[in-house]
């Protein structure tokens, strides 16, 4: 089975500062590859998506079939991006998601 | 926009009651999963479906059914309640772009 892995629970950085979150696959083949934010006490959203190579919010993930990475990426973090962050892949050429843990992003001023 | 609605924001129910979980799309998506949200776990697929009448286990599907009568609804029922089921739960529907998802039901099982 597919497995994405999200290796920090926590992380913390201030404001300013670059952050980096890291998100490993395990599907060989051609996955698609999203994240999504949960900020506090709102609903879980779509914050990106690698096909669109968009930035949103300042962010931008690459993909990296080498080292089966999808790491996010924003080089000036906001308080505002304080929020819950999921890695999530298609399962195989099926529509189900799979999500990883999530990393909890902390931005203090 | 898509809206996902779920019915209750927060539920408090006794073990063993037959419990049921609402989710009303308005997008006329085919595809509508549940998930399961808890601390230090991520999102886990209950189940999901892509038609109406269609349905499909996802990873945790023990504990749980489902119903889809109607292509806008679809609904998780707990046929028997537990405190191990007290969690987060999570509608989505598909399209094109990603997921979109509910606002949650958060459910205590006492």
């Amino acid at each position: 089975a597919q497995r994405v892995t999200q290796p920090e629970k926590l992380l913390s950085v201030f404001k300013g500062a670059p952050v980096e979150l890291k998100c490993n696959y395990s599907y060989s083949g051609s996955p698609e590859l999203f994240w999504y934010v949960q900020y506090s006490r709102q609903r879980l959203q779509l914050l990106l998506r690698h096909i669109s190579r968009e930035s949103i919010k300042g962010f931008t993930a690459d993909l990296n079939k080498g080292e089966t990475s999808f790491h996010l990426k924003k080089p000036f973090a906001q308080e505002e991006d304080s929020a819950m962050y999921y890695c999530a892949q298609t399962q195989g050429g099926s529509e189900k998601l799979v999500f990883g843990k999530g990393t909890k992003l902390t931005v203090n001023p | 926009d898509v809206k996902v609605t779920q019915s209750s924001r927060y539920l408090v129910k006794r073990t063993g009651e037959k419990v049921f979980l609402e989710c009303v799309q308005d997008m006329d998506h085919e595809n509508m999963f549940w998930y399961r949200q808890d601390p230090g776990l991520g999102l886990r697929l209950i189940y999901f479906s892509y038609d109406v009448k269609m349905k499909e286990k996802g990873d945790i599907p023990e504990g749980y059914s489902v119903s889809r009568e109607k292509k806008e609804r679809f609904s998780l029922i707990l046929e028997s309640a537990s405190t191990n089921q007290t969690s987060m739960y999570l509608c989505a529907t598909q399209s094109n772009y990603g997921y979109t998802f509910g606002s949650g039901t958060r459910l205590t099982v006492v």
